[in-house]
Formats: C-alpha cells, structure tokens, sequence
C-alpha cells in the first residue's frame, strides 16, 4: 500500500462548479497535511496546510481533515480554468524530528469553460 | 515570500559528465531538500540537510551526492550523469523555529535535465 494514495484523474469539472479533491493516506498517526498546486512544466506551490481535523478554508479553497478515516479533501468552490493543474498532496511522517514529507502522485483536474 | 531559485531552468549534460545543480533560498531556512520528478513515480526525495554540513539519505541517494556549506545554499551533485537521471529536480527549503519545524516546504522553479 502506498503512504499517501491520490486518484490520477484526469478529473474534469465544469467551470462555476465544486472540484473535489481526495487523498488517503496509511500512516494513522500523521500529523501534518498539505496540499500543492502544480502548473505543467512548473514547479509546486502551496496552497492549504491543515493540521486539525475538521475544515480550513482560505478563499474558494477548503481543506477537509477526517483522522479517523485517515483521507484528507481538498474542495475548490466556483472553479475556474486557471485551476487546471495537477494537485499534490503532502503528509509529514510523524517520527520525532522528522523533517520529511511523502507526496502523492497527484491528481489532474480540468476545469472545463 | 519565500523565494527559493535554483542555477538553471534546463540543462542538458553527457553521459559521464559531473553536474552540479545549485540551490538558494532567501529566507534563513534551516531545512533544504532535493527531489526529482518522474511522471507516474511523482516526487521522490534524493537527500536533504537540516543544518550546514549536514545531509540525510532520502529514498533515492544513489548515484548523487550533496553539498551544504552555508545555510542558503544546497548543491546536488551528479558525479557521473547516466541517461536515467534524465529528470526534473526540484529543490525546496522549510523553517524550523526553536527546534520545531513547520514541515511546510517551498519550492524552486525546477531543473529539467537531459543526459543524452
């Protein structure tokens, strides 16, 4: 089983909708969660880090935590066609000083005009 | 903002060449990592430093060596570039404030690379 686990998509949604976004991850006691948009032929950018269960949300960005499920969610609200990109998500390991993230393979989303 | 930059958007080196891929970042980052970025393998992490002079193995050390002598930049080194390092490079710092890092990583604009 991979530690951190995305459906490749490609995901194509219809611009103005909700993109949603799914990551599940194996190791139960990770701590740190984060996702990176990343543009074809660029490298990633961080666009949510989410450290409590629950939602974050920043702009058309929400961010869904379930620990207990061991997923994290990544929603975009009112989607646009600069949201085409590849999502990565991001878990930090949870030994002690452990500096290290493992990244999933990504999904890519299409937003469709 | 964080800026992280690195030497060279492309590249393209011989097989057996030494290549030299140098990283910088401006913000005072203790954490410094390199990764390269296949398609269908994702990002897998060669090595990374948490201080100068330091280094850890990551996944995928084989083959690379690095170099930390000041705190803003990290170099990775191909000692004898194969045609299967062929890749992306990506390098990216992180802070750690009072021993406790935030694990939040920022990326440079990447190295694509050509061994032929």
């Amino acid at each position: 089983q991979k530690e951190v686990e995305q459906n490749s998509g490609p995901l194509s949604v219809p611009e103005g909708a909700i993109a949603s976004l799914n990551c599940t991850y194996s190791d139960r006691v990770s701590q740190s969660f984060f996702w990176y948009r990343q543009y074809s032929g660029k490298s990633p950018e961080l666009i949510m880090s989410i450290y409590s269960n629950g939602d974050k949300e920043d702009g058309r960005f929400t961010a869904q935590l379930n620990k207990a499920s061991q997923y994290v969610s990544l929603l975009i609200r009112d989607s646009q066609p600069s949201d085409s990109a590849t999502y990565l998500c991001a878990v930090n390991p949870p030994n002690f000083g452990n500096e290290k993230l493992t990244f999933g393979t990504g999904t890519r989303l299409t937003i469709i005009p | 903002d964080v800026k992280v930059t690195q030497s060279s958007r492309y590249l393209v080196k011989r097989t057996g060449e030494k290549v030299f891929l140098e990283c910088v970042q401006d913000m005072d980052h203790e954490n410094m990592f390199w990764y390269r970025q296949d398609p269908g393998l994702g990002l897998r992490l060669i090595y990374f430093s948490y201080d100068v002079k330091m280094k850890e193995k990551g996944d995928i050390p084989e083959g690379y060596s690095v170099s930390r002598e000041k705190k803003e930049r990290f170099s990775l080194i191909l000692e004898s570039a194969s045609t299967n390092q062929t890749s992306m490079y990506l390098c990216a710092s992180s802070l750690r404030l009072a021993g406790v890092s935030s694990y939040e990583q920022y990326f440079g604009p990447g190295t694509r690379l050509t061994v032929t």
